[in-house]
């Protein structure tokens, strides 16, 4: 069975500070991982994905992420966190198969706070 | 990329009434999922509907509670049946038109009286 674990519920940075929030997964076949954003009131917007190719995964807004097999985890980072970054951010894996993501397993979603 | 939305955005309802929720994407795609996000909580998947199959519902939703019509390439509906207050979610759907990626929708907020 496939599940994720986000360390940390809520994270609070100064605006200019490094963003590190933390996602470790568990998988019975290579993961296919991702990272999503939830701003209040939208859906969800796509990050970033991690599907076997690099393991440094660069996504929108300045984000990446770097896939570690040997420590099982998929942090996700930004050198410069800005105010506009405060939002809620679910990391994912996939129940993937024959192409496709399928299922996706979600953690329990870290808020970041941005301080002026 | 998808485009999707959904109809309502939001709605309260009282207590043993049901609400179906519309999805629509603006492609054509085989693969859509609706996905319940309690207060507080993060997101689990309630079934997958493939256009010409039946839904597949996840453990612990039931077809009863949660009966989906998938009747073309680019919508879907989801019902909440027999409303309780512990059915007070956002409820997502989400596509995925390809490339190892999924798309969501902005979600229907429901409370229940």
């Amino acid at each position: 069975a496939q599940s994720v674990t986000q360390l940390g519920s809520h994270v609070s940075v100064s605006e200019g500070a490094l963003v590190l929030l933390r996602c470790n997964y568990s998988s019975s076949v290579p993961p296919y991982l991702f990272w999503y954003v939830q701003y209040p009131n939208q859906g969800l917007q796509l990050l970033l994905k991690y599907t076997s190719a690099a393991t440094l995964v660069k996504g929108i807004n300045g984000f990446e992420a770097e896939f570690k097999k040997s420590e099982t985890s998929f942090h996700l980072t930004k050198p410069s966190a800005h105010m506009s970054d405060a939002a809620e951010y679910f990391c994912a894996v996939s129940d993937h198969g024959s192409g496709n993501t399928g299922k996706l397993i979600f953690g329990q979603g870290t808020t970041l706070q941005v301080k002026p | 990329s998808a485009v999707i939305s959904q109809k309502p955005s939001r709605d309260i309802c009282q207590r043993g009434t049901s609400l179906t929720i519309q999805c629509q994407v603006d492609s054509q795609v085989t693969m859509m999922f609706w996905y319940r996000q309690q207060p507080g909580q993060s997101l689990t998947l309630i079934a997958t509907a493939n256009q010409g199959s039946e839904a597949t519902y996840e453990s612990g939703f039931v077809i009863d509670k949660f009966p989906i019509s998938r009747p073309n390439l680019t919508f879907s509906t989801l019902t909440v049946s027999n409303l309780s207050p512990e059915d007070s979610s956002i409820y997502l759907c989400s596509v995925e038109p390809g490339a190892n990626e999924q798309f969501f929708g902005p979600g229907t907020r429901l409370t229940v009286l």
